[in-house]
């Protein structure tokens, strides 16, 4: 099983908006919605911010939101700010040996 | 609060095994399946091995199947991972993580770095 594939540099101004995509086959993210995302910074543990496609944990901002087109998942960040510039991933549960399959990564700059 | 922390990381000779302890706290361990996920130096994350609440039933990565085995102490709240066999490749940053069902992981502990050299 391939990880995930998400671009592996997204960049935007503070206040704008930016979408990261993630995608996969129709054996994980078209076929399920056990989509979630992480936000990991620099030298500190990744951090839940989205759970089954569009949910949002307790606490976490509601600039980000995200949803799911067949086989490809989106996580949007609007009013972007300098706190989010971290690296994003993406992971879906699969049919494939692998069970659980994570995104490349992304890198979000705030410029 | 919830609260994961792993520990037995170090540096080991290639070939050789190493043991990583997960400690939970803060929630009802015994509730929930664990996770072990990998990020090698600079590298994206890697999903190896998951066990269900009760230890039951354990599943793994094509990257470790049959390298490594994952276990719980739910008397204990502890988590582990026996690794064997280890190469260069299994460098990384071993996170323990709680597990929801099928969906997602959270939270993750602090990690513990292990390092395959000779």
């Amino acid at each position: 099983q391939s990880a995930l594939t998400q671009p592996a540099s997204v960049s935007g101004s503070p206040g704008q908006s930016i979408t990261i995509s993630c995608t996969g086959t129709n054996n994980d993210i078209g076929s399920f919605n056990y989509v979630s995302w992480y936000q990991q910074h620099p030298g500190t543990a990744p951090k839940l911010i989205i759970f089954d496609v569009s949910n949002r944990p307790s606490g976490v901002s509601d600039r980000f939101s995200a949803s799911k087109s067949g086989n490809t998942a989106s996580l949007t960040i609007s009013g972007l700010q300098s706190e989010d510039e971290a690296d994003y991933y993406c992971n879906s549960y699969t049919t494939s040996n692998t069970l659980f399959v994570f995104g490349t990564g992304t890198k979000v700059t705030v410029l | 609060q919830v609260q994961l922390v792993e520990s037995g990381g170090g540096v080991v000779q290639p070939g050789r095994s190493l043991r990583l302890s997960c400690a939970a706290s803060g929630f009802t361990f015994s509730d929930y399946a664990m996770h072990w996920v990998r990020q090698a130096p600079g590298k994206g994350l890697e999903w190896l091995t998951f066990i269900t609440y009760d230890g039951t039933n354990q599943y793994y990565a094509d990257s470790v199947k049959g390298r490594f085995t994952i276990s719980r102490d739910n008397s204990k709240n502890t988590l582990f991972v026996e690794m064997t066999s280890l190469t260069p490749e299994d460098t990384a940053l071993y996170y323990c993580v709680r597990g929801m069902g099928l969906s997602w992981f959270d939270p993750w502990g602090q990690g513990t770095l292990v390092t395959v050299s000779s």
